[in-house]
């Protein structure tokens, strides 16, 4: 069964880097169906997609985020990551990982809060 | 703002119909898919590719588009459906262009 875990710090400093990582279990990373995705919720809000990224590294990210985050992906860990870079208070929210299938995300991890 | 306008709440008696909305700019040609999220929990898909259910997913979830609309029903709408409901958009053939509406708050009377 797929499922995917976010990891990472749960408070940043404002103007500083946040760095999460996604580690998939169930399925490998490199399989030629999938892409990965990094979507957030701020508290009380609904979803943004921030992007994606294909097994073979291909990226897409939402235009007004494109400046500062890079989606990565290691294939010995089963692995993807995210890192914004100059994080604001805006950026504070539930992170959440998922498979990006058949042009809809699922399963979506737990998710991460995250305060700027 | 979201690139998808849904409205903010819909409420429905146990038992009846209830019907989503979701509208945005050739809405039709694009894949639209549907997740409910419950209060402290991550979504659940529950409609993929406009009308298709993923496994487990109760067959009173339903879904449609048509030009600039995409529809979700829950037909006999039990308590634990409760949740919000959140479209999303899918343009094209690769991971670009990703967008969710703002969701629906669904109040089971």
């Amino acid at each position: 069964q797929l499922q995917l875990q976010e990891s990472g710090p749960g408070l940043v400093k404002p103007s500083e880097t946040l760095s999460l990582t996604c580690t998939v279990s169930g399925a490998s990373i490199t399989s030629h169906t999938s892409y990965w995705a990094w979507i957030r919720q701020p508290p009380g809000k609904g979803l943004e997609w921030i992007g994606s990224i294909s097994h073979g590294g291909t990226t897409f990210y939402k235009s007004s985020l494109r400046s500062r985050v890079t989606i990565s992906v290691d294939t010995s860990k089963n692995q993807f990551s995210l890192k914004m870079i100059s994080v604001l208070a805006g950026d504070t929210a539930v992170y959440y990982c998922a498979r990006a299938w058949r042009r809809a995300f699922d399963p979506w991890g737990p998710g991460t809060p995250v305060t700027v | 703002s979201h690139d998808l306008t849904q409205a903010p709440s819909v409420s429905v008696s146990p038992g009846q119909t209830a019907t989503i909305t979701c509208s945005g700019d050739k809405l039709g040609d694009k894949y639209s898919s549907w997740y409910q999220q419950k209060p402290g929990q991550a979504p659940v898909l529950v409609i993929y590719q406009d009308s298709k259910r993923p496994s487990g997913i109760p067959e009173r979830f339903s879904g449609s588009t048509s030009a600039n609309t995409a529809t979700l029903t829950i037909s006999g709408t039990q308590a634990m459906d409760e949740a919000d409901y959140y479209c999303q958009a899918w343009d094209g053939d690769t991971a670009a262009g990703v967008v969710f509406g703002g969701g629906t708050k669904l109040t089971v009377l």
